[in-house]
């Protein structure tokens, strides 16, 4: 079966500071990978996708970018992180067609 | 721009009793919705999904309801448990669940009182 591995789990870095969150997808080839951000108490906003190794999407202009370098990981990375950077980021993945299937989650704050 | 929103932002049901909630999509092209739930400090969990050829889906003591005249979208919870608490969400796509991912609404917390 699938999954997804997401880490870490929460992470409090001060203003300024460098970002990367790692996922990575076991059980699947070539899927969909996206990286969402989720606002206390809103919805869930798509920052980027891939459809494969190299390939980015970015749906919002902002401080953070993704890379892919690998088929199953996906990393989400920020050189210098802005308070309105914190949240919660989810990563996700899927094969075309179907639903998405997140991860636990990336509690940031940025201080 | 288009966008998925929801009527309610809190729906509070008894345990034992059926829940219903509710989204609305403005998005006249998207063909293919889904519904999630998230429990605190954890992703969003797949519930069910439904695409624009039907009307009406079911699973396992949840059903889901599309209206494509109206752009509304429901999901039905049959003989709410204390484990149905948790924020829900609609999602929307234009692309059938393609690579360009989903749109959310901004979600409803369904309580279950005891």
């Amino acid at each position: 079966s699938q999954t997804i591995h997401q880490w870490p789990a929460t992470l409090v870095q001060p203003v300024g500071s460098p970002l990367s969150l790692e996922c990575t997808v076991e059980g699947t080839s070539n899927p969909n990978l996206y990286w969402y951000r989720q606002a206390a108490g809103r919805g869930l906003q798509l920052l980027f996708y891939s459809v494969g190794i190299g390939q980015i999407s970015s749906e919002v202009p902002q401080n953070l970018s993704a890379s892919r370098p690998q088929d199953r990981q996906f990393i989400l990375s920020s050189k210098k992180l802005l308070l309105s950077d914190s949240g919660f980021y989810l990563c996700a993945w899927s094969p075309s067609g179907s639903p998405l299937h997140f991860g636990n989650g990336t509690r940031l704050t940025v201080t | 721009g288009e966008s998925v929103g929801l009527h309610l932002p809190t729906l509070s049901v008894q345990e034992g009793d059926n829940s219903i909630i509710n989204c609305a999509y403005s998005n006249s092209a998207s063909d293919y919705f889904i519904w999630y739930k998230q429990e605190s400090g954890k992703g969003p969990q797949f519930i069910i999904d439904i695409r624009s050829n039907m009307d009406k889906r079911q699973g396992q003591r949840v059903t889901v309801l599309l209206n494509k005249t109206v752009k509304h979208l429901s999901l039905q919870i049959a003989a709410t448990q204390p484990g149905d608490s948790a924020v829900y969400f609609c999602a929307e796509s234009a692309s059938g669940g393609g690579a360009d991912g989903l749109t959310f609404g901004k979600g409803t917390h369904l309580i279950i009182q005891p």
